[in-house]
């Protein structure tokens, strides 16, 4: 079945750690994104990628790095200059031609800071 | 700047019942819009897409949605309320091609029996 897959589901990491959230499509989609949802507040946007080795920086980028060494893959790393990390971590994909301009969205992972 | 506003923080629906869930936006160019559907701890469902043609579009469990232009709104309908409808319900506008999403602040439904 395709379809986008993130671990772990639950993440717990003590202040001052970095940790890395993983994001894996198999729907050859050329872009994908990641999302942070906090309660009240949607989904604000961290980073994007359109393509392999080339990203950009979303809203809320500060305190987050990702990489886009292959297609199918796209982790996002909180690092301890995030400030309040804990959160809902969302990943999606889509494609980027043709009719088909929908984010599909993965099941998420929720980070908490102790 | 982009925007969208779903006003309605929470919305609690008897069982049977009809729905409108409101969402407005905010954009320069011609939009794309969406209503996504998100259970407690899960991700997020697309419910139906609205890219031109038919202002009146289709979705998935029994949802629809009009897109009016005048009113730059894109409400969300459903006739008859079921118990799994409960849920929080995002909508969100983009544009053709590769897209950032703008999300509103989303809608929790209630149905009561």
């Amino acid at each position: 079945d395709g379809g986008i897959t993130q671990s772990p589901k639950y993440l717990f990491r003590k202040e001052g750690q970095n940790v890395t959230l993983s994001c894996e499509q198999n729907l050859n989609h050329d872009a994908m994104y990641w999302y942070r949802q906090d309660p009240g507040q949607g989904l604000r946007l961290i980073y994007y990628s359109q393509i392999v080795n080339d990203f950009q920086k979303g809203d809320i980028a500060e305190g987050y790095s990702v990489s886009r060494e292959k297609k199918e893959s796209f982790p996002l790393t909180v690092t301890s200059a995030q400030k309040n990390p804990t959160a809902f971590y969302l990943c999606a994909s889509s494609s980027t031609s043709g009719s088909t301009d929908t984010q599909y969205f993965g099941p998420g992972t929720r980070l908490t800071v102790l | 700047a982009q925007s969208v506003t779903q006003p309605d923080i929470h919305i609690t629906v008897s069982e049977g019942a009809s729905l409108e869930l409101r969402c407005n936006y905010s954009y320069g160019a011609t939009p794309y819009l969406f209503w996504y559907v998100q259970s407690p701890g899960q991700g997020l469902q697309l419910l139906l897409k609205y890219f031109s043609g038919d202002t009146l579009v289709q979705g998935i469990k029994g949802f629809e949605a009009e897109f009016k232009r005048s009113q730059s709104s894109f409400n969300l309908r459903k006739p008859s309320v079921h118990w799994s409808d409960a849920a929080e319900y995002f909508c969100a506008v983009g544009a053709r091609g590769f897209q950032k999403l703008v999300f509103g602040t989303g809608t929790r439904l209630l149905v009561s029996p």
